[in-house]
């Protein structure tokens, strides 16, 4: 699986959009860019996934650059709940894990 | 529902103890996880189980134990663990194994070795 570079921290005030960025320059054809959260001591939570399109759900928005080689998350207004470790993962259709980075330190400031 | 339970939500053993984390899901799932997470580290996998199979293990030390009973039931067993195993231990499930399928994690069982 492609690896993923992230920023180690980032800070959002209440109420504004939190995007998160990721660089994915190894990216193959065939790799989707997941992402996770996870919440201080609780497990992961799946956010959303995208291969090349732009996707969105109640949670989040994934924006991919055209030539796939870095992704945004964003959280269109985030909240003091939204304090969590965001993990950007690239993996194969056919791959049987999840490799975890050290992800992105987000904090929601009030 | 999209919930994987874990059991118990803490734990604390000693060197020569036996003890078992315990895990289930009843979303149907045929694939099933299990992750050890260090303080500030990423989730790192450990085993893999496909339709009650052993899939990875990813050279896990012989004194943890994975098993899985069912379906819906996925067990760790623990024995003569070093206090440097202290950390969160997390289980998850997905639909099947080997079509990146969404993994849904539960809370995890916070172990401390003494």
């Amino acid at each position: 699986d492609a690896k993923t570079t992230q920023p180690p921290s980032m800070d959002c005030a209440e109420g504004r959009a939190a995007n998160l960025p990721c660089n994915h320059s190894t990216i193959s054809g065939n790799e989707y860019v997941y992402w996770y959260r996870q919440i201080h001591s609780q497990g992961p939570q799946y956010i959303i996934h995208g291969l090349k399109n732009n996707e969105t759900n109640e949670m989040a928005s994934l924006i991919i650059t055209e030539d796939r080689k870095s992704s945004t998350l964003i959280l269109p207004h985030a909240t003091l709940r939204d304090t969590a470790v965001y993990y950007c993962i690239v993996r194969k259709g056919s791959a049987r894990q999840l490799t975890f980075g050290s992800g992105t330190q987000l904090t929601v400031l009030p | 529902d999209t919930e994987v339970t874990q059991t118990p939500k803490h734990l604390v053993m000693g060197m020569t103890n036996k003890k078992s984390l315990k895990c289930e899901q009843h979303m149907g799932h045929r694939a099933m996880y299990w992750y050890k997470q260090k303080a500030k580290k990423p989730p790192e996998l450990m085993f893999v189980y496909s339709y009650e199979k052993l899939s990875i293990n990813e050279s896990v030390p012989s004194r943890f134990s994975p098993e899985c009973p069912n379906s819906s039931l996925l067990n760790l067993h623990l024995h003569a663990l070093q206090p440097e195993d202290s950390a969160l231990y997390l289980c998850a499930s997905s639909q099947e194994l080997g079509r990146g399928e969404t993994q849904y994690f539960g809370p995890g069982t916070r172990l401390l070795v003494l």
